[in-house]
């Protein structure tokens, strides 16, 4: 099973250049989710989504977008990078982050990491 | 301000000794789950909690919430250099969004 893919693995950009970072999974799950990892800083959710057609803001949205328009797929994307997106961001799913409080376990991906100049 | 702190945010220890990793918050979660990540790759989550009070236990590794919800600790027993990773902790307060700690990269020397 191939889980959670994100491609690429790595990427350089400049200042001021766009990209997409791609995230598939093949669990058929409904929610899907963005997180940027930083030194000391944890996990820090940048957007999600809880279904095709449907993302609301995380944590730390601003400089970033997305779209869902499919169940397997969710891309994050740079529209003019800064160097303070400079980090390793990984795209994780769950079967439903339901109402009741107890979260169905995130399936992350290997991340792609991303330097900005 | 980060709503989950995590202690220590480093440790090293040689192998055989016990180590406990704390897990801190002034918030109510309704469930916390903690997660371990190796270089190069995403967490994976080790277990989750949801009642106050609870105890997991993983092999070596003891997992226990605490009567309040606010906060938890992992400890492991006899530690090997193949626990060595960095730990995570992540809580939910609200039904979309989990939060997570800044993590502990523990090191386990043979």
């Amino acid at each position: 099973n191939a889980g959670v893919t994100q491609t690429p693995k790595f990427q350089v950009l400049k200042t001021g250049q766009s990209m997409t970072l791609q995230c598939a999974q093949d669990m058929n799950h409904e929610y899907m989710s963005w997180y940027r990892q930083d030194p000391g800083m944890g996990l820090r959710l940048i957007h999600y989504s809880v279904g095709a057609g449907i993302t609301d803001q995380g944590e730390v949205p601003n400089g970033y977008n997305v779209s869902r328009s499919t169940t397997e797929d969710f891309p994050l994307r740079l529209l003019s990078a800064a160097p303070s997106q400079t980090s390793v961001y990984f795209c994780a799913s769950s079967y439903s982050l339901g109402y009741t409080g107890r979260n169905s376990p995130l399936h992350f991906g290997n991340g792609t990491r991303l330097t900005v100049t | 301000t980060q709503l989950l702190e995590q202690s220590p945010q480093f440790l090293s220890i040689q192998e055989g000794e016990n180590l406990t990793v704390y897990c801190n918050s002034s918030s109510v979660f309704s469930s916390l789950q903690w997660y371990r990540q190796e270089p190069g790759e995403g967490p994976v989550l080790l277990v989750t909690v949801v009642t106050g009070g609870e105890v997991k236990k993983l092999k070596r590794l003891t997992f226990q919430f605490g009567d309040a919800r606010k906060d938890s600790s992992l400890h492991i027993t006899a530690a090997q250099p193949g626990d060595t990773g960095l730990y995570l902790c992540a809580g939910d307060r609200s039904a979309r969004q989990l939060t997570f700690g800044s993590g502990t990269q523990l090191t386990v020397l043979p």
